[in-house]
């Protein structure tokens, strides 16, 4: 089993409509969460920490279940902008352990 | 820019010659990582320094991976021999803690090598 599992992509959906990225991870003691997204054939960039009381960044709301070691990512309102392959990434100690990422095609 | 920046961007070698990637992270940052990403995967750690002291070494970095960090302000990857399979994105990043302990890690473009 992978230490952080997403759901396999891609995801097409129609520009305007709301999608929901799920995330497990398989270490309890994580410490840190993260959405990081990355563009095709460039660096990831951090989209959003995400925090135990869920939080939220004008259309992007990150939620975290620690009890079921659960992270989601939703997205609203998805523009065409938003097409790239979102991370999910969890901290234990000072690594990152990334997920393999969930591929996201918005289409006009 | 201010960014975290890698050098080479792009390698192509053949299969048993010697490559060296260098990255310059962002200049306050103490923290600086090294990671591998091939095509459908995400990152994978390699290694990380804080300072000029490399802290730890993941087991997928083979005696013919080596990083130094001299003065702990830019890093250099070499790997000698190389093998098809080091095709991949090498991807260094760099961060400190914040208060409250949060550290946020920042990625440069990365250098994409091709072996032959």
């Amino acid at each position: 089993r992978k230490e952080v599992e997403q759901d396999p992509g891609p995801f097409n959906v129609p520009e305007g409509a709301t999608v929901a990225f799920n995330c497990t991870y398989s270490n309890s003691a994580s410490q840190s969460f993260f959405w990081y997204r990355q563009d095709c054939r460039k660096e990831p960039k951090l989209l959003m920490s995400v925090y135990s009381s869920g939080n939220e960044d004008g259309r992007f709301t990150a939620q975290l279940n620690r009890a079921s070691q659960y992270i989601s990512l939703l997205i609203r309102d998805s523009k065409l902008s938003d097409s790239a392959t979102y991370l999910c990434v969890v901290r234990s100690n000072y690594q990152l352990i990334w997920g393999a990422g969930t591929k996201l095609i918005i289409k006009p | 820019d201010t960014g975290v920046s890698q050098n080479p961007r792009h390698k192509i070698t053949k299969r048993g010659q010697n490559v060296t990637f260098r990255c310059d992270p962002i200049s306050e940052h103490n923290r600086l990582y090294w990671y591998r990403q091939t095509l459908g995967q995400g990152p994978e750690f390699l290694t990380y320094f804080q300072n000029e002291a490399q802290l730890e070494k993941s087991r997928l970095l083979s005696d013919r991976f080596s990083a130094e960090r001299p003065k702990g302000s830019f890093s250099t990857l070499e790997i000698q021999r190389t093998e098809q399979g080091d095709s991949a994105m090498y991807l260094c990043a760099s961060s400190s803690l914040a208060s409250g302990g949060r550290e946020t890690q920042y990625f440069g473009p990365g250098t994409r090598l091709l072996v032959l």
